[in-house]
């Protein structure tokens, strides 16, 4: 059980261009999910809360406007990367949160390369 | 906001018992410890989680003294696919909606065969 799914996992865009991310929860609900950001050889860093059936909240630094996640069902977040630019190529990587809200679970992460 | 220290590298060898402490001096009541193993280039995977004193399960143990400034995992009779970075996250949910969360630097294990 738990398991969190991330499609796609990888991705090649050229600058300028929107991408989006998608974050399922497949075997449970999740009312609460997260958005990490990883970059090659450093810890996960959390850019956003993304809670269903409301507004994100964003971390400290995160541009919303560029980011926007979008959680409309308990099993789905989406995380769009729009008019994405060669610093924005990291590692995202969801989690969903689980059961009485105190384990995360995470996806296998999304490879976003922009040229 | 609990910031956490972990050692970042450690080596061992096959079948040795490794243990991995992980300082939060700042932990806050209502925050659990988690750890996480991950792979190059793959999500962390889920590997334990206490609150205070002692859990185990079927591929480690946490120790959690009682002063919960600190944590130690322990991983028994390690073998080369454990060889990864492992990560402990100390985090409470705040208000409206809002969680806490800290990952450390993770700590880079290697097994020597």
């Amino acid at each position: 059980g738990a398991v969190v799914s991330q499609h796609p996992s990888r991705v090649i865009c050229k600058s300028g261009t929107s991408v989006k991310i998608e974050c399922r929860s497949l075997d449970f609900q999740a009312t609460t999910m997260f958005w990490y950001r990883q970059f090659p050889k450093q810890s996960l860093m959390l850019m956003a809360t993304s809670n269903e059936g409301s507004k994100a909240t964003y971390e400290q630094g995160v541009e919303k406007d560029k980011f926007l996640i979008n959680h409309a069902s308990l099993t789905l977040s989406t995380l769009t990367v729009t008019s994405a630019h060669p610093e924005d190529s990291s590692f995202y990587i969801c989690s969903a949160l689980q059961g009485g809200g105190e384990t995360q679970y995470f996806g296998p992460g999304t490879r976003l390369l922009v040229l | 906001l609990a910031k956490t220290t972990q050692p970042i590298s450690m080596d061992s060898y096959e079948g040795q018992e490794v243990n991995i402490t992980c300082s939060h001096n700042n932990i806050a009541t209502n925050d659990y410890i988690t750890w996480y193993q991950q792979f190059p280039s793959q999500g962390p995977r889920f590997i334990i989680q206490g609150y205070k004193t002692k859990v185990t399960n079927e591929v480690a143990s946490l120790f959690i003294p009682a002063d919960r400034k600190s944590s130690t995992l322990s991983l028994p009779r390690v073998s080369l696919s454990d060889t990864a970075v492992y990560y402990c996250l100390v985090g409470e949910a705040g208000g409206a909606g809002s969680y806490q969360l800290t990952f450390g630097k993770g700590t880079k294990l290697s097994v020597i065969p």
